[in-house]
């Protein structure tokens, strides 16, 4: 089955540790997003890409590092330099606006707690 | 820049009345607009996609519809069911730049 494929469910990092958390896509998607999600909130953009090699800064980007090298992946980097990591965490992906429906299709999401 | 607002915060009804929740953005220049549902804990399942050339979208109890021009949408939904509660947003893609932005949300509460 087609879908997006986002790893650890949890995560639990110490105060100063870089953290990594997995976003894999096989629907051949172009756009790859990621959302945080604080408590009763909606989800604001931390980067988005639109292809490989390629990505932009969203709203909120700053204590965040993405890399984009493979069309399928699109791995975010939670550094030690965010001040407040604590949050859901979630990757999406859909067609770019030169193609189909541009449906947004989202993973199951990634728990970060930093103890 | 664009931002998307969502009213109410939350919302409850009366298990089979007719609902409707809105959606405002303060650019006109979107690509489209889509409506998604989440439930708690859960990542989000689209429900309508409405393309910016479109004026509504229709899927079983669920009905979208798009006003670019006053930067409106709402969505419907008919004869409300328990099962309905979740929390609803709304997402504009702008065209420019595959950038998409989403509004807070409605939390709906069904009442049995």
């Amino acid at each position: 089955d087609g879908g997006i494929t986002q790893s650890p469910k949890y995560l639990f990092r110490k105060e100063g540790q870089n953290v990594t958390l997995s976003c894999e896509q096989n629907l051949n998607h172009d756009a790859m997003y990621w959302y945080r999600q604080d408590p009763g909130q909606g989800l604001r953009l931390i980067y988005y890409s639109q292809i490989v090699n390629d990505f932009q800064k969203g709203d909120i980007a700053e204590g965040y590092s993405v890399s984009r090298e493979k069309k399928e992946s699109f791995p975010l980097t939670v550094t030690s330099a965010q001040k407040n990591p604590t949050a859901f965490y979630l990757c999406a992906s859909s067609t770019g606006t030169s193609s189909g429906a541009n449906v947004l299709t989202f993973g199951a999401g990634s728990r970060l707690t930093v103890l | 820049k664009q931002e998307v607002t969502q009213i109410p915060a939350a919302l409850s009804v009366p298990e089979g009345e007719n609902l409707v929740l809105n959606c405002s953005f303060t650019d006109s220049a979107i690509y489209n607009l889509q409506w998604f549902r989440q439930d708690p804990g859960k990542g989000l399942t689209s429900l309508l996609l409405i393309q910016s050339s479109q004026r509504e979208q229709t899927s079983g109890r669920l009905n979208a519809s798009l006003d670019k021009s006053s930067g409106r949408s709402t969505l419907y939904i008919a004869a409300s069911q328990p099962g309905d509660s979740a929390t609803y947003l709304c997402a504009v893609r702008l065209g420019r730049d595959d950038k998409i932005i989403f509004g807070k949300g409605t939390r709906l509460h069904i009442l049995p």
